[in-house]
């Protein structure tokens, strides 16, 4: 299963642009790369996918290295809101269904 | 608030006791998968059910077991529990397996305590 590699915690201060880097050096040409967010223990809240060209909606951008090997999300003006933990994940296809596998995820802190 | 509803929220029970999590997909949803998070954990995925058919696992143990109905609903049965199976226990739905965006939809878990 194609694994990602994310740094365990991040500070970022508040109004500046989250940078969030994520590798996947052994992703396939077909998987899907997902950002998660998990507040507290909440239930984990979808933020964007991408394939292999950049992404960008209301809450963040996916930015995807040309040879897919990593990537990076940016929160362009992060809020203490955002303090949470952030998940990349490769969406694999395996045996007719897709399948969501979720690593240790970065720990976001938004400091004011 | 995702669509997904998840029953009971918080659990308390003994070691050697046996539990059952329900999960209410999002109305549309046909795919219902299960995941586990222990104390500063990331998720780890343990099954996946579409249409009532299991479609994927993961690390799931033996003494753990699920099904999806046929009005979709899906219960994660845990047995002979262990003081480690204390976690929190997510289901997440989407609306095929097959589905371009593959959007999951998190319910908000059931927090499993064994003492």
């Amino acid at each position: 299963d194609a694994k990602t590699t994310q740094p365990p915690s991040m500070d970022c201060a508040e109004g500046r642009a989250a940078n969030l880097p994520c590798n996947h050096s052994t992703i396939s040409g077909n998987e899907y790369v997902y950002w998660y967010r998990q507040i507290h223990s909440q239930g984990p809240q979808y933020i964007i996918h991408g394939l292999k060209n950049n992404e960008t909606n209301e809450m963040a951008s996916l930015i995807i290295t040309e040879d897919r090997k990593s990537s990076t999300l940016i929160l362009p003006h992060a809020t203490l809101r955002d303090t949470a933990v952030y998940y990349c994940i490769v969406r694999l296809f395996t045996s007719g269904t897709y399948k969501y596998i979720f690593g240790t995820g970065t720990r976001l802190k938004v400091l004011a | 608030d995702s669509g997904v509803t998840q029953t009971p929220k918080h659990l308390i029970t003994a070691t050697g006791q046996r539990v059952t999590l329900r999960c209410s997909p999002r109305s549309g949803d046909l795919s219902v998968y299960w995941y586990q998070q222990s104390l500063d954990q990331g998720l780890q995925f343990l099954i996946q059910y579409y249409n009532g058919e299991e479609r994927a696992k993961g690390n799931i143990l033996e003494r753990f077991s699920a099904q999806q109905f046929p009005d979709l609903h899906s219960e994660l049965n845990l047995s002979s529990l262990e003081l480690g199976d204390s976690a929190l226990y997510f289901c997440a739905s989407s609306r095929t397996p097959g589905h371009n965006t593959g959007e999951l939809f998190f319910g908000e878990g059931s927090r499993l305590t064994v003492l």
